[in-house]
């Protein structure tokens, strides 16, 4: 049971190249979340699935997109990196319970991307 | 904006101390809130959630929440060198979504 599994754990990309991070969960989780890390901003939402084929912007969406592929992964697109994308990525899931106090959130041990 | 505020700290005490960690957040709707230990590197991991007001006890960790000041706090018992840490505070609102605090340093001395 690996939980929430990112790749690639570290990335150098040039200003204008685009990549794909890319998340998957073996939790049978329904949703799935990226956020974005900064020195002294906290963990920022980018973007949520709620389920399969469904995608919600959140804080801080302009330039990326994401793709709900099935219930399992969901992937963060950068078109044209810029240095201001130089951060620390988490995907995480939510895991769906009855009490809805107990909606915890599941990361991912994260992605380091750094645009030159 | 849904903001959750946190001391940045960096917030030290001995070991064997209680260190007590805040938080306030604005969204009167959010339903329940969390705490997460963040070390350096690492990913956030749950500590605990609280969604009642109150307190609410899990070994050496106390969660105490008061909608009313719209205030959540964390208290850490009997601290280790092993607590040193960044605590994320957190909320979640109506709609699924989760809303993050900058975190609080915090380091234990031996």
């Amino acid at each position: 049971n690996a939980g929430v599994t990112q790749t690639p754990k570290f990335q150098v990309l040039k200003t204008g190249q685009s990549m794909t991070l890319q998340c998957a969960q073996d939790m049978n989780h329904n949703s799935m979340y990226w956020y974005r890390q900064d020195p002294g901003m906290g963990l920022r939402l980018i973007y949520y699935s709620a389920s399969e084929g469904t995608t919600d912007k959140g804080e801080v969406p302009n330039g990326y997109n994401v793709s709900r592929l099935n219930k399992r992964e969901f992937s963060l697109r950068l078109e044209s990196a810029a240095p201001s994308q130089t951060s620390v990525y988490f995907c995480a899931s939510r895991r769906d319970r009855e009490k809805a106090g107990a909606n915890v959130l599941t990361f991912g041990a994260g992605s380091r991307l750094t645009v030159l | 904006q849904k903001e959750v505020e946190q001391n940045s700290g960096p917030l030290s005490v001995p070991e064997g101390a209680i260190a007590s960690l805040n938080c306030t957040y604005s969204d009167r709707g959010s339903q329940s809130f969390f705490w997460y230990r963040q070390y350096s590197g690492k990913s956030p991991e749950l500590i605990m959630f609280i969604y009642s007001n109150g307190d609410k006890e899990d070994g050496r960790f106390t969660a105490q929440l008061n909608k009313a000041s719209q205030y959540v706090s964390l208290l850490i018992r009997d601290s280790q060198p092993s607590d040193s840490a960044t605590y994320l505070c957190a909320q979640r609102d109506t709609g699924n979504q989760f809303y993050f605090g900058t975190g609080t340093s915090l380091t234990v001395i031996p």
